[in-house]
């Protein structure tokens, strides 16, 4: 079956300090999708990404937040000033043409750990 | 907010019994999908329930939806040690966004 693959699987930095967190959807999809989890918690969406643009976001995708396809393959998550905060699994997805009307296939994830 | 809840938050069953998750919700939606976690790694899709659907099969696997008490359920039947996981369910409601409630932590004992 096909997958997302996400690098890398895990980032340490300090705070304050830029990240990019990299992703490789699917070829033949069409939707984006970045989410977090910290430690023992729920899953929680950050935003989505259609049509080279982003559809939805939530209150936890700030300023500070943002995200690009700056090919054709690859989706980037870009956080501009890391805080202890942002310390979670971030997990790449993505989804054919029926977005969230069908099945997201997720990446492994990467580990970010916030100093 | 939209996010469902699961019930129990963790459950722990013996192999070859039966396991089942509750889902609830808040608002109105186009399908309710369930997903399972293994400690540390992505999250893996095993069902999706359109709204106008009442109960849908796969393998062991049997969902149920009821849209005017905003709640599903997810059984697992005979179940084997390689279930023990966190499953989580997810609400799409149309918009470009799913998500996901708190998830059940199933534990099988060998």
């Amino acid at each position: 079956e096909p997958e997302v693959t996400q690098t890398p699987s895990h980032q340490v930095t300090q705070m304050g300090q830029e990240v990019i967190l990299r992703c490789v959807p699917i070829s033949n999809h069409l939707y984006f999708y970045w989410y977090r989890q910290i430690l023992g918690q729920k899953v929680e969406f950050l935003v989505s990404f259609y049509n080279n643009e982003i559809s939805e976001k939530s209150e936890i995708f700030d300023d500070q937040f943002s995200v690009e396809r700056p090919d054709g393959s690859n989706f980037t998550l870009k956080i501009r000033s890391t805080k202890l905060e942002d310390s979670a699994m971030y997990f790449c997805a993505s989804s054919g043409l029926g977005g969230t009307n069908e099945k997201l296939f997720f990446g492994s994830g990467t580990q970010l750990s916030v100093l | 907010s939209q996010q469902g809840e699961e019930d129990p938050q963790a459950l722990s069953i013996q192999e070859g019994e039966n396991a089942t998750m509750n889902c609830s919700y808040k608002t109105s939606i186009n399908n309710l999908q369930w997903y399972r976690q293994n400690s540390g790694r992505g999250l893996v899709h095993l069902i999706l329930i359109r709204s106008n659907e009442r109960e849908k099969h796969s393998g062991r696997l049997r969902v149920t939806l009821d849209t005017s008490k905003k709640s599903s359920s997810l059984l697992i039947t005979a179940s084997r040690a390689a279930d023990t996981a966190s499953y989580f369910c997810a609400t799409g409601t149309g918009a470009n966004n799913l998500f996901f409630g708190t998830g059940t932590r199933l534990t099988v004992i060998p």
